[in-house]
């Protein structure tokens, strides 16, 4: 199968601190990446798109530089939340996914951040 | 603007009780349509990929199934263990590459 993991599964933090979420795919080299963020009851929203060894995609709307993202191997990258506040709290979720945008995307667990 | 809704919102069954959930779009260049479960406090988990209208895939108790602006999850006879949300998500051109656009999901719950 196609595993990724994610790291950690929760954090909690105070306002203004930094966060850094990790993101692995375990048993296949990960083109490009995704970060995606999901409020209570709503759908997944795209942050950010990362392909190895270039600069991450963001969304419309998302501050690319509070939304830190590396994605310096084929098989990991990681989303850093600088500065975070309370409306940052929610759950991160990224996706990986071989060569072809043919390809599935293959989901991590996920990462409940709540900042205080 | 690319849309998904999926309906209904939220669905009860009783165990073995068949149904559909529907998930209708309005894109500008389907590239495909993917069919996910998230369980509560997880991530999303691969079910099924659709790219052409006519094309149906199977999975167990689950079948997917698309035509040129819907899609249609069946579920026959559900277990409580089918208990989940359903995410569709269209895959649709942006720029030069592409993304995923997810509905809110349907929230099933299969009572025994």
């Amino acid at each position: 199968g196609a595993v990724v993991s994610q790291h950690p599964s929760w954090v909690i933090c105070k306002s203004g601190t930094s966060v850094k979420i990790e993101c692995r795919s375990l048993d296949f080299q990960a083109t490009t990446m995704f970060w995606y963020r999901q409020f209570p009851k709503q759908s997944l929203m795209l942050m950010a798109t990362s392909n190895e060894g270039s600069k991450a995609t963001y969304e419309q709307g998302v501050e690319k530089d509070k939304f830190l993202i590396n994605h310096a191997s084929l098989t990991l990258s990681t989303l850093t939340v600088t500065s975070a506040h309370p409306e940052d709290s929610s759950f991160y979720i990224c996706s990986a996914r071989r060569g072809s945008p043919k390809e599935t995307q293959y989901f991590g667990p996920g990462t409940r951040l709540l900042v205080l | 603007e690319d849309q998904v809704t999926q309906s209904p919102e939220a669905l009860r069954l009783q165990e073995g009780e068949s149904s559909s959930l529907n998930c209708s779009y309005t894109v500008s260049g389907l590239r495909g349509l993917f069919w996910y479960r998230q369980d509560p406090g997880k991530g999303p988990e691969f079910l099924f990929t659709l790219y052409s209208a006519g094309e149906e895939k199977e999975k167990e108790r689950l079948k997917a199934t698309l035509t040129k602006k819907e899609s249609f999850l069946h579920i026959t006879a559900p277990k409580p263990e089918d208990s989940a949300t359903y995410l569709c998500a269209v895959q649709v051109a942006q720029g030069g590459s592409e993304k995923l656009v997810f509905g809110k999901g349907t929230k099933l719950t299969v009572n025994p």
